[in-house]
């Protein structure tokens, strides 16, 4: 079981569009729709951001939006807002009735 | 609503038994998923395991020799024991419901450093 691979780091201005992928294989990823995003700021506990690929929890701004082809998914952050700078982690369902994360990626908001 | 509190020793000797305990307050333990994460300094998040409020538990391949999370419904709570620490086990370890995979409430998180 690997860790899902991201970007270590992506950046942009305030009022930008970023966007972080989230590659696995067709054993996560790809098999499932059961993807989620989080976002964790320093010495914080992560926060849901999207659940099951594509879904937004109450509460987080529409900003926010996943989506996923083939074994790659997508956290799309558009209107970026300074207090968007944080880490943020995928998760998949990983079969077998595991979970396997990726390893983060920094978003700066410059 | 739902809130989750970690709770355990912050220090652990090598080669010894971390145990941790996670209740949850301001709702039932029943019909859910419950999982323990962790986090090394400065690295990303990891899935150790879940355990189901009847019992039935899976953990993650690479620290499954080592692991037992068990569930004690009368009082709310959920433990993690992870056995033969070493360094490598240091980290922040988080306590979530699991829903699908999907962590929608977690506990503040625990530090947990392994030394002697």
């Amino acid at each position: 079981q690997s860790a899902l691979t991201q970007p270590r780091s992506v950046s942009g201005s305030p009022g930008q569009s970023v966007t972080i992928s989230c590659t696995g294989t067709s054993s996560d990823v790809g098999g499932y729709n059961y993807v989620s995003w989080y976002q964790q700021h320093p010495g914080k506990a992560p926060k849901l951001m999207i659940y099951d690929v594509s879904k937004r929890p109450s509460g987080v701004p529409d900003r926010f939006s996943g989506s996923k082809s083939g074994n790659t998914a997508s956290l799309t952050i558009s209107g970026l807002q300074a207090e968007d700078e944080a880490d943020y982690y995928c998760c998949s369902y990983a079969g077998s009735y595991t979970r396997v994360f990726g390893g983060g990626t920094k978003l700066t908001v410059l | 609503q739902v809130q989750l509190q970690e709770s355990g020793p912050g220090l652990v000797k090598p080669s010894e038994t971390l145990s941790l305990t996670c209740t949850v307050s301001g709702g039932s333990i029943s019909s859910y998923y419950w999982s323990w994460i962790r986090q090394p300094p400065g690295k990303g998040l990891e899935w150790i395991g879940y355990i189901y409020y009847s019992g039935s538990t899976n953990y993650n391949p690479s620290l499954k020799s080592r692991v037992t999370i068990s569930v004690d419904t009368s009082k709310n709570q959920f433990s993690l024991k992870l056995s033969s620490v070493t360094a490598a086990d240091t980290a922040v370890y988080y306590c979530a419901r699991d829903y699908y995979s999907n962590y929608g409430v977690w506990g503040k998180g625990t530090t947990v450093t392994v030394s002697s």
